[in-house]
């Protein structure tokens, strides 16, 4: 199964909102409120914003939210700040038998 | 506080063998599914593969057949046995908590395959 679409890069100034899309399938995005999304800062392990669409672990700011629509899941991250900076990456269960998929991973650049 | 080691990573002949591992604390690990995530050199996440507590597991099909997982409860331990290795397996292998969503991550061990 390909993994999920992202656009790769995405930017915005400080202050700003960008949304982040991924897209996938009725087997996958689609089919399960089970998407997370995970933020990764270069030579760092990736951090996990939101799962389950739209539920943000403790610590993480409300700047940042998780929404989906048919097959395509979205991050917003609203109120931009330089600190943003980083690789974000969508992420979907797929079933019983493919069961996890990863997006293809999108730059967000703060200008 | 939740955390994950992972060990266990290195250079290794194309068909050769490594086992990684993964020493967790802070919670209780026999509570949770673990999973095995990797990261090849400047690439995205791709997903490897996922125990429950008991015995359900789960692989991509990527590395069916040639990896197993499993974990010891009683010493806190996720292990991921990779055997007939492949250039294409050269990674940063992450351990992490949980089935479908993901959190902590240990910060990462490097396996290198030379094609």
């Amino acid at each position: 199964q390909s993994a999920l679409t992202q656009p790769r890069s995405v930017s915005g100034s400080p202050g700003q909102s960008v949304t982040i899309s991924c897209t996938g399938t009725s087997s996958d995005v689609g089919g399960y409120n089970y998407v997370s999304w995970y933020q990764q800062h270069p030579g760092k392990a990736p951090k996990v914003m939101i799962y389950d669409v739209s539920k943000r672990p403790s610590g993480v700011p409300d700047r940042f939210s998780g929404s989906k629509s048919g097959n395509t899941a979205s991050l917003t991250i609203s109120g931009l700040q330089a600190e943003d900076e980083a690789e974000y990456y969508c992420c979907s269960y797929a079933g019983s038998y493919t069961h996890v998929i990863f997006g293809g991973g999108t730059k967000l650049t703060v200008l | 506080q939740v955390q994950l080691v992972e060990s266990g990573g290195g250079l290794v002949k194309p068909g050769g063998s490594l086992r990684l591992s993964c020493a967790a604390s802070g919670f209780t690990f026999s509570d949770y599914y673990m999973s095995w995530i990797r990261q090849a050199p400047g690439k995205g996440l791709e997903w490897v593969s996922s125990i429950d507590s008991g015995s359900t597991i789960y692989y991509a099909d990527s590395v069916k057949g040639r990896f197993t997982i499993s974990r010891d409860n009683a010493k806190n331990s996720l292990y991921l046995q990779m055997n007939s290795l492949r250039a294409e397996d050269t990674a940063v292998y992450y351990c992490a908590r949980g089935e479908w969503w993901f959190d902590p991550w240990g910060q990462g061990t490097l396996v290198t395959v030379p094609s």
